[in-house]
């Protein structure tokens, strides 16, 4: 059975605080690993990785695919009550010749002043 | 449009009732997905539409959901004699085309049954 497992589920920390997000993975046929930021109802796309772009930095945000451990960290350096969300990560494959994203249940992040 | 746009974003229905929810994704996009997000859970993939075909229904619940996409654009999602347990936010997404293209969610229909 495909599953995407996201640690910790749920972390509060103080402004200026570094976090460090996880996701692993198993699937078929892997092809792409992505995160999401959730604040009210529709997920915001924020990292696609894959095979062939196994790190990605935006701001204070930055992510990295580990193909062999089949895992994903989201990193927030300098967080801020605006990165208070629920971070998803979805894991994109096929089954057959479908294609499908499998998410995992999401971590909240609460970010106190 | 902008962006995926959804419809209603509030619905509330009686047991047993049927219910529509509309998607609208963003134009030029070919690949359409359903999910629900009940409270607490991750998202639930449901079904997803290349163009109008839907290759895979197995992660639709029960027969009493379908869908639907015609004209490559606006899809359907229906829900027959409604229970309690499908309480949940639906949420759609579109993509240029699947796989290897990130999907962009829209707002989502909050749907209570009572």
């Amino acid at each position: 059975e495909d599953k995407v497992v996201q640690s910790p589920l749920s972390l509060v920390v103080h402004e200026g605080d570094t976090v460090t997000l996880n996701c692993s993975y198993e699937v078929t046929n892997f092809r792409s690993l992505l995160w999401y930021k959730q604040e009210k109802k529709a997920p915001t796309f924020l990292f696609m990785l894959t095979s062939s772009g196994i790190e990605k930095k935006s701001g204070r945000l930055s992510s990295i695919l580990d193909k062999k451990e089949l895992s994903s960290i989201l990193n927030i350096t300098a967080t801020q009550t605006g990165d208070s969300a629920i971070y998803l990560c979805a894991v994109g494959h096929y089954f057959g010749s479908n294609y499908k994203l499998t998410f995992g249940k999401g971590t909240l992040l609460t970010v106190n002043p | 449009g902008a962006g995926v746009s959804q419809s209603p974003s509030n619905k509330v229905t009686e047991k047993g009732k049927d219910v529509e929810l509309r998607c609208d994704p963003i134009s030029g996009h070919t690949a359409l997905y359903w999910y629900r997000q009940s409270l607490g859970q991750g998202l639930e993939f449901l079904i997803y539409f290349q163009g109008n075909s839907a290759p895979d229904k197995s992660g639709l619940p029960s027969d009493r959901f379908s869908a639907e996409r015609t004209g490559g654009s606006v899809s359907t999602l229906t829900i027959q004699r409604t229970q309690q347990e499908d309480s949940a936010v639906y949420l759609c997404a579109s993509s240029l085309r699947t796989g290897w293209y990130e999907q962009y969610f829209g707002p989502g229909t909050r749907l209570t049954v009572t």
